[in-house]
């Protein structure tokens, strides 16, 4: 099934640790983004990438890299930087010649810090 | 920087009534509208696009459309209580072609569908 897959469904991270949150999709969609969502928020842009190796910062991108080495993955890395991760992550995807631009989700991953 | 604005509710209607979720938007270069429905905890589908001015149909969901007002609306005809759930509005920029910056959202409006 084509589609965006997102690992782990559910993440654990203790204080001061590196964990990355992987993200693929088959959809041979040319940009991918990376999402956060607290409770009760809307959804704020940390990344972005519209072709290969070429990425963008975007609202709150301090604490946070990200790489895209290949055009079916881009995975976002929460460094110790960043001082509150405790959220809902969202990676989506689009096709630059998709007709609108519609974005598309994948599952999520919580990251809880423990 | 864009601005999304919707109201957080929660907006209670009675199983059967029409829902009317409001959003406005702050940059005039937009050019691309959505809807996206949010079960808690799961992650957002898009349930309506809209790009020019007026009125989109699609089963029972409209999307309206207004740029010289800067507001975009849905309506869900014959609201079921499936249909309770998270609204987020989302907006691109002026970018002809492609997602490029990426969507920005509103926080949402909680809808409730009574039975």
């Amino acid at each position: 099934d084509g589609g965006i897959t997102q690992s782990p469904k559910y993440l654990f991270r203790k204080e001061g640790q590196n964990v990355t949150l992987s993200c693929e999709q088959n959809l041979n969609h040319d940009a991918m983004y990376w999402y956060r969502q607290d409770p009760g928020q809307g959804l704020r842009l940390i990344y972005y990438s519209q072709i290969v190796n070429d990425f963008q910062k975007g609202d709150i991108a301090e604490g946070y890299s990200v790489s895209r080495e290949k055009k079916e993955s881009f995975p976002l890395t929460v460094t110790s930087a960043q001082k509150n991760p405790t959220a809902f992550y969202l990676c989506a995807s689009t096709g630059i010649a998709a007709s609108g631009n519609t974005i598309y989700f994948g599952e999520g991953s919580w990251l809880t810090v423990v | 920087q864009k601005e999304v604005e919707q109201n957080s509710g929660p907006l209670s209607v009675p199983e059967g009534a029409i829902a009317s979720l409001n959003c406005t938007y702050s940059d005039r270069g937009s050019q691309s509208f959505f809807w996206y429905r949010q079960y808690s905890g799961k992650s957002p589908e898009l349930i309506m696009s809209i790009y020019s001015n007026g009125d989109k149909e699609d089963g029972r969901f409209t999307a309206q459309l207004n740029k010289a007002s800067q507001y975009v609306s849905l309506l869900i005809r014959d609201s079921q209580p499936s249909d309770s759930a998270t609204y987020l509005c989302a907006v691109n920029g002026g970018y002809s072609g492609g997602g490029a910056d990426g969507l920005t959202f509103g926080k949402g409006t909680h809808l409730i569908i009574q039975p």
